[in-house]
């Protein structure tokens, strides 16, 4: 089955303590984003990378980072939490008519 | 700049009846995508159906079609014979104009089914 993966689903941590949310997907696809949720404010992209070894900030990247070492996977790493990054997090690929594929997201609460 | 706007916070319908759902867009590009988004009480977002500018029909997938005016700069959600499972927040959203190619989504829409 044609997925993006996301773990862990659900995520319960303090401030200053470094977490690594992973991102994955089985459709060979170049392009993969990050986005958050927020109310009020909508998506938003994060990061995202058009290949292995290809990333570039998005609208929001303070206090995130992101990897591309391989096609599949796309890890965010949150390197000293705070709580404003309390949020839905979302990690998507691109198909071949610029439509996004999303995770199940990551619901990320930072105390 | 480009900009989504749907005008509908939330829309009821009867199970089993076709309910349509409003957005409009803004954009400059000639060339440009629009998409639907459900994403249910459980938060995953779910793609639903696109439609290119350049599509000289309207897209559909099952009980999903786009109903496409490009003069007026819409792209309205019809879904037929609604089902309780389609309770759920509809975005629509288009491809974004820069290097990012992120999704521009609009506000919402939350659609509920009665029974």
């Amino acid at each position: 089955e044609a997925q993006v993966t996301q773990n862990p689903r659900y995520l319960i941590t303090v401030t200053g303590k470094k977490l690594t949310v992973t991102c994955s997907q089985n459709m060979n696809h170049e392009y993969m984003s990050w986005y958050r949720q927020d109310p009020g404010l909508g998506l938003r992209q994060i990061y995202y990378s058009m290949n292995v070894e290809v990333t570039d900030k998005g609208d929001v990247p303070e206090g995130y980072k992101v990897s591309r070492k391989e096609k599949r996977n796309f890890p965010l790493i949150l390197e000293s939490p705070s709580p404003n990054q309390t949020s839905l997090y979302f990690c998507a690929s691109r198909g071949r008519y610029y439509e996004q594929y999303f995770g199940p997201g990551t619901r990320l609460t930072v105390t | 700049a480009q900009k989504i706007t749907q005008t509908q916070p939330g829309m009821f319908v009867q199970e089993k009846e076709a309910v349509t759902l409003d957005c409009t867009y803004d954009t400059s590009d000639q060339s440009y995508g629009l998409f639907w988004y459900k994403q249910p009480s459980s938060g995953e977002m779910i793609f639903l159906i696109y439609q290119g500018s350049y599509d000289e029909q309207n897209a559909t997938e099952g009980r999903y079609s786009l109903n496409f005016q490009k003069a007026r700069k819409s792209a309205n959600l019809v879904i037929s014979a609604s089902q309780l499972g389609d309770s759920a927040m509809y975005f629509c959203a288009m491809r974004g104009m820069d290097s990012s190619y992120k999704l521009i989504f609009g506000s919402g829409t939350r659609l509920l089914v009665r029974p």
